[in-house]
């Protein structure tokens, strides 16, 4: 299986801030990477898909890069609404897998 | 809209076999896509289970593959997961969720997530 490392596990922002979160994985899986944002109790919402796509409906201060193993998830002024735990995955094999996830709090 | 609810029971056995089922509306599956179920461990991150086909090709999850069946049925518009001899390892909450673009790919649409707490 592709294991998927993020970087932080958690981050502590204040509202306004740009914000980066890192996700590497353990070989290259080209642009097949995706990022989540997850709330307390509820299930993950797709953000960003093969690593720069913003979904439909995301706001646009949400924004991806990177390709091969190295990838980032931007945010480029943070809403009170983005605390949340973020995650990414790997759809470049099966079985798709998932980082660890970042946490994100206020500061 | 696509929507998808999962059901089951929210207690199972050790060593008994785990059933879940999503039900889905908005979308008809036999129109494409392959449609996964993905697992939480409380307080724990994500893992893909498995996902299937409209035509009933499936794909699991190496770790999961000796004790995972997922099906479908198109004319009731659902596919269902079953997961034999669980352990409390297999605590989690269960989501299903559409992947597009591949069998692997970005889960665009997700339930709301079931929990199954597994323990005698």
């Amino acid at each position: 299986d592709i294991q998927m490392t993020q970087s932080p596990s958690a981050l502590s922002a204040s509202v306004g801030d740009r914000v980066t979160i890192t996700c590497r994985a353990s070989q290259s899986i080209s642009s097949y990477l995706n990022w989540y944002q997850q709330k307390p109790g509820k299930a993950p919402k797709l953000l960003i898909y093969a690593a720069s796509s913003l979904q439909s409906g995301v706001p646009s201060r949400f924004s991806g890069s990177g390709s091969g193993t190295d990838f980032t998830l931007t945010i480029s002024s943070l809403q009170p609404e983005d605390f949340a735990t973020y995650y990414c995955q790997q759809s470049n094999s099966s079985p798709s897998t998932f980082g660890q996830g970042t946490r994100l709090e206020i500061k | 809209q696509v929507q998808l609810q999962e059901s089951g029971p929210g207690l199972v056995k050790p060593s008994e076999t785990l059933s879940l089922s999503c039900a889905v509306s908005g979308y008809s599956i036999s129109s494409g896509f392959y449609w996964g179920w993905i697992r939480q461990p409380p307080g724990k991150g994500l893992e893909c289970i498995g996902s299937i086909y409209h035509s009933g090709r499936t794909y699991y999850n190496p770790s999961l593959k000796s004790r995972v069946t997922i099906s479908v049925d198109t004319s009731r518009n659902q596919f269902s997961l079953k997961l034999s001899s669980v352990t409390a390892a297999d605590t989690a909450v269960y989501y299903c969720a559409r992947h597009f673009r591949a069998a692997a790919g970005p889960l665009d649409y997700w339930g709301q997530g079931t929990l199954v707490t597994v323990s005698s």
